[in-house]
């Protein structure tokens, strides 16, 4: 137990459905991350909020529309994926970043696999 | 990249055996951290160094930084079928991002 947990621990969509992904945490930390691990592929970092205002994209195309209304939960809005979308969502969290910097370490969940038909 | 890199790529050695792992970064650090990750889990945080420390220790663990050399080795002793897992490093400079790991296999 991390103290942050994920949900749906597994989901399958089609590529016209709408899910979201959702992230909650309890480490009382004010910066949340979305990260896609893809088979073979270095993890990629998605989106970066601090104090639930959105500090990265890095370049992550529109049909993933992260929200995050409170600095403990964050979620990942999924619209129109593509099969290649299919890939381990991993959300972390950590204390607040100062100057766009982070000095701890991340605190990860379990992850929502995801595969789209 | 903007990331550093770990190697080798995969690593399998006997239970008992010790292992270690490289990390390497392109710019200069805050810290660097390396991470665990079992086969579709989360990551977990090892053992974070600071770039004015050289080594480390955390239990079974080993970690050293060499800044001239922008590098980082993460050492297991006396391996353990359950240190079977991919590790990665992390440094805070370049904003959260992640090599390719090691994959770390440890036969029984």
């Amino acid at each position: 137990e991390t103290g942050v947990t994920q949900t749906p621990r597994h989901l399958v969509m089609g590529m016209t459905n709408k899910k979201s992904l959702k992230c909650e945490q309890h480490l009382g930390h004010n910066a949340m991350y979305w990260y896609k691990q893809s088979a073979k592929k270095p993890l990629e970092l998605m989106f970066v909020y601090n104090f639930k205002e959105q500090t990265e994209n890095n370049s992550v195309p529109s049909r993933f529309s992260p929200e995050c209304p409170n600095s403990s939960h964050l979620f990942l809005h999924l619209h129109t994926l593509q099969p290649e979308d299919s890939a381990l969502y991993l959300c972390a969290s950590s204390h607040g970043l100062a100057g766009g910097a982070r000095t701890g370490e991340l605190f990860f969940g379990e992850g929502s696999r995801l595969t789209v038909l | 990249s903007q990331q550093g890199e770990e190697d080798p790529q995969a690593l399998s050695i006997q239970e008992g055996e010790n292992a270690t792992m490289n990390c390497s970064y392109k710019t200069s650090i805050n810290n660097l951290q390396w991470y665990r990750q079992n086969s579709g889990r989360g990551l977990v945080h090892l053992i974070l160094i600071r770039s004015n420390e050289r080594e480390k220790h955390s239990g079974r663990l080993r970690v050293t930084l060499d800044t001239s050399k922008k590098s980082s080795s993460l050492l297991i002793t006396a391996s353990r079928a359950a240190d079977t897992a991919s590790y990665f490093c992390e440094d805070n400079f370049n904003k959260f991002y992640f090599g390719s790991g090691t994959k770390l296999n440890v036969k029984p």
